[in-house]
């Protein structure tokens, strides 16, 4: 597809426990980054990965891309009641100046 | 300093009336894009400005809807004619340029409903 597909759609966990989330697509990327957005309304910056890196950290966010199978984790350790939220991948695709949002995986995390 | 701010936030409108969003996006930021998403949906492109100019408006799902962009800086996204599919949370975001790599700051959003 054009657009990153996340998977799981909706995950549910417990607190301190850790969340992942994966993102396939099928075109070329520049760039691919992960947004959260809380309540249906704006999205917040998580963190981007180029296309020549592996894998980023921030803080209790850790990012993989593999180029070669066209795939991106995101893993959320020692979650937090307020992580609930839906995480996006984005995708900025080679020779395109847009970036191009997946479904989402909806998150929630139970005290 | 300011985030990307979207007004109103909230809009209620009768079918077939038009309605128009404002986005106003961060000081110094080139590059504005509009989205549209429906309940429980990912985000739709709509629009993208880069200055003023408007260069791919592909994205836009029919031509009630119109955009521009004045100033290097507010926008604003007229619906004619609305329909009750037209019903959504409209988001509006801005980043400082279109060079590779760059992240975008999404404003809150307006949430329309057609009635």
């Amino acid at each position: 597809s054009q657009q990153g597909e996340e998977d799981p759609q909706a995950l549910s966990i417990q607190e301190g426990e850790n969340a992942t989330m994966n993102c396939s697509y099928k075109t070329s990327i520049n760039n691919l980054q992960w947004y959260r957005q809380n309540s249906g309304r704006g999205l917040v910056h998580l963190i981007l990965i180029r296309s020549n890196e592996r894998e980023k950290h921030s803080g209790r966010l850790r990012v993989t891309l593999d180029t070669s199978k066209k795939s991106s984790s995101l893993l959320i350790t020692a979650s937090r009641a307020a992580d609930t939220a839906s995480y996006f991948c984005a995708l900025q695709k080679s020779g395109y100046s847009t970036l191009t949002f997946g479904k989402g995986t909806m998150l929630l995390v139970s005290p | 300093g300011a985030g990307v701010s979207q007004s109103p936030s909230n809009k209620v409108t009768e079918k077939g009336k038009d309605v128009e969003l404002r986005c106003d996006p961060i000081s110094g930021h080139t590059a504005l894009y509009w989205y549209r998403q429906s309940l429980g949906q990912g985000l739709e492109f709509l629009i993208y400005f880069q200055g003023n100019s408007a260069p791919d408006k592909s994205g836009l799902p029919s031509d009630r809807f119109s955009a521009e962009r004045t100033g290097g800086s507010v926008s604003t996204l007229t619906i004619q004619r609305t329909q009750q599919e037209d019903s959504a949370v409209y988001l509006c975001a801005s980043s400082f340029g279109l060079a590779d790599p760059y992240e975008q700051y999404f404003g809150p959003g307006t949430r329309l409903t057609v009635t």
